[in-house]
């Protein structure tokens, strides 16, 4: 079993839609958790993190944890195609290694005009 | 202008070639990282250094190497060892838990 999975997609959505990303882990003592956006060519850029159960919200994402189910989530609100890019998941599984992150291989959305 | 630079952009190597990729930055922060990135595929991690002068292996290590001499800098040779080095390299570095990139270095082995 992997780390951290996430569906590769393609993930189509139409311009102005909720793009709903997900994310698996298997590492119950997993702490942090953050979302990535890494556009073709290009290195990843920190879009969002979460520490603790629940929503948190910023700007037009919103990121979603739940630690029993073991699963956290990235919504997209009202999506451009500037958002067309690959989003990758990454666990700070908090053992041992410090600050050591685990990346899913990412889904990618692709936001349809 | 605080950040993490890489260099270089591109770099081509020979077979049986070592070669060292440059990461820098002056961002103060104490951990760093090295990730390898294939087509299509999330990020690998081939090694991470939480302090100068110490480093550990990640979980694709065999055929890389790296220093951690000064605060600032996390250099990583590719040897000859590494058999299939064509990928793009990541550097990051980090405070507290997030993790934050360089602009990448794309090796062709030619």
């Amino acid at each position: 079993q992997k780390e951290v999975e996430q569906n590769s997609g393609p993930l189509s959505v139409p311009e102005g839609a909720i793009a709903s990303l997900n994310c698996t882990y298997s590492d119950r003592g997993s702490q942090s958790f953050f979302w990535y956006r890494q556009y073709s060519g290009k290195s990843p850029e920190l879009i969002m993190f979460i520490y603790s159960n629940g929503d948190k919200e910023d700007g037009r994402f919103t990121a979603q944890l739940n630690k029993a189910s073991q699963y956290v989530s990235l919504l997209i609100r009202d999506s451009q195609p500037s958002d067309s890019a690959t989003y990758l998941c990454a666990v700070n599984i908090g053992v041992g290694g410090g600050n050591k992150l685990t990346f899913g291989t990412g889904t990618q959305l692709k936001v349809e005009l | 202008d605080g950040g993490i630079t890489q260099s270089p952009k591109y770099l081509f190597r020979k077979e049986g070639q070592n070669v060292t990729l440059s990461c820098e930055q002056n961002l103060n922060h104490d951990a760093m990282y090295w990730y390898r990135q294939d087509p299509g595929q999330g990020l690998r991690l081939i090694y991470y250094s939480q302090i100068v002068n110490d480093f550990q292996k990640g979980d694709i290590a065999e055929g890389y190497s790296v220093s951690r001499e000064k605060k600032e800098s996390f250099p990583l040779t590719v040897t000859s060892a590494q058999k299939n080095p064509t990928a793009f390299y990541l550097c990051a570095s980090s405070i507290e838990r997030a993790a934050f990139f360089g602009q990448g270095t794309r090796l062709t082995v030619v």
